[in-house]
């Protein structure tokens, strides 16, 4: 079974409506990060927490919220969607280290009509 | 300007031949330097790590890191058509600070090595 997973893998949603996209993980890390990844651009930190009562803004979270439900859950939600948060978006985890490798889920690819 | 620049590409090889792959940043707090692998479909995967300067070999990957050119590099040798992937640059300025714990990520290369 994967470490890291992300529900739904894909999505096509409409303008304006309220949408969560969930990540799971066994790994047993305590911090989580949600990304998106848009051509060219890279992949963009959107939200990050490194424990349940720690969350913090990443560089792009204008337009997102989230929760951390437990160590091993982190939803990432739209509350009003629009057509340029068609993105793919990733979950990541690790452990802390000043490595900071970080562990990747299968991503969820979101389109906004 | 972004902190991490990496050519997008896309780059295309014959397999066999020897692939390099760059990245500039202008953060000097970097101290931590990766290569993740994206291949199509996929979330990243770490493929190699470097801790400040210096070179690390891992079969046919080595990783260079030149910290007083702010610059990093990937070479592929003997290239292989399973190593057709996205290739992202990644760093980190470890331990301290308000960007502990956090990567900054180059736009990736598009590889494809064609038989």
């Amino acid at each position: 079974d994967a470490d890291v997973t992300q529900t739904p893998r894909n999505r096509i949603t409409k303008t304006g409506k309220r949408i969560m996209l969930e990540c799971s993980q066994t790994k047993g890390h305590d911090r989580m990060y949600w990304y998106r990844q848009d051509p060219g651009l890279g992949l963009q930190l959107i939200y990050y927490s490194f424990d349940v009562k720690d969350i913090n803004k990443g560089e792009i979270s204008d337009g997102y919220s989230v929760s951390r439900q437990a160590q091993a859950k982190f939803s990432l939600s739209l509350e009003s969607a629009i057509p340029n948060q068609t993105a793919l978006y990733f979950c990541a985890t690790s452990t802390g280290t000043n490595q900071e490798t970080q562990y990747f889920g299968p991503g969820t690819r979101l389109l906004v009509l | 300007q972004k902190e991490v620049e990496q050519d997008p590409g896309p780059l295309s090889v014959p397999e066999g031949a020897i692939v390099s792959l760059n990245c500039t940043y202008s953060n000097s707090a970097f101290q931590y330097f990766m290569w993740y692998r994206q291949y199509s479909r996929k979330g990243p995967e770490l493929l190699m790590y470097t801790y400040s300067s210096g070179n690390k070999e891992d079969g046919r990957f080595t990783a260079q890191v030149d910290k007083s050119s702010k610059y990093i590099s990937l070479f592929i040798r003997d290239s292989q058509p399973s190593d057709s992937a996205t290739y992202l640059c990644a760093m980190s300025a470890g331990a301290g600070g308000t960007s502990y714990g956090k990567l900054t990520f180059g736009q990736g290369t598009i590889l494809t090595v064609h038989p």
